[in-house]
């Protein structure tokens, strides 16, 4: 079975400073990771995915992750936060052994001025 | 393209009353998915297609819960007879690759049962 862990609800960062939004899988099979954004009262939005290769994978709006094998974590990243960064970010994984996608509980990330 | 289109935006009923929920994928899309989003339970997946057939319902939380996929263009998911309890918001997504294809959401319905 697959599963994901966000182990923060919630993060508070000030405007131009760093931020990471922290997950962890567990997967049988090798994972395929996945970040989104979700912004109040809209669907989900794809952010940046890891399949294979480099292990730094850069996205959407300045985002990027970091995929480390051996602590199965797949933290997500921004060098400098906005304000219009504050929204609930989903991490997901799925692996070769399941078509389907498992979702972690979200984390609300708040910037603020 | 105008992604994932889903319908209604909101729904408000009453108990016992029969609600559909409506989703149109992204052209060429193969998979669908159906979630449900809510404060207690976070994102649930419902049921998954892949070229309109159900591949997995086993998160279809018990029988008043139906999905159909008649087309390629087309899925519904219907709650017969409603309860309170599914007051939620139910989001279709769709991805043209099993694994390594990211998930286009729709913008939700969001079900309201009184």
């Amino acid at each position: 079975a697959q599963s994901v862990a966000q182990p923060e609800d919630q993060v508070n960062v000030a405007e131009g400073n760093p931020l990471t939004v922290k997950c962890t899988y567990s997967v049988s099979g090798n994972p395929y990771l996945f970040w989104y954004v979700q912004y109040p009262n809209r669907g989900l939005q794809f952010l940046l995915k890891y399949i294979t290769g480099d292990n730094l994978v850069k996205g959407s709006y300045g985002f990027e992750a970091e995929f480390n094998k051996s602590q199965t974590s797949f933290h997500l990243k921004k060098p400098s936060a906005l304000v219009s960064d504050s929204a609930l970010y989903f991490c997901a994984v799925r692996d070769t052994n399941a078509g389907k996608s498992t979702f972690g509980d979200g984390t609300t990330l708040t910037v603020k001025p | 393209d105008a992604g994932v289109i889903q319908s209604p935006r909101h729904e408000v009923t009453e108990m016992g009353q029969e609600v559909t929920l409506r989703c149109k994928p992204i052209s060429g899309h193969d998979y669908l998915f159906w979630y449900r989003q809510t404060m207690m339970r976070g994102l649930e997946l419902l049921i998954y297609f892949n070229n309109n057939v159900p591949i997995d319902d086993s998160g279809m939380p018990e029988d008043r819960f139906s999905a159909k996929m008649p087309n390629a263009s087309f899925s519904t998911l219907k709650i017969q007879p409603s309860e309170p309890r599914d007051s939620a918001v139910y989001f279709c997504a769709s991805s043209f690759r099993e694994f390594t294809g990211e998930l286009f959401f729709g913008e939700g319905s969001r079900l309201t049962v009184l």
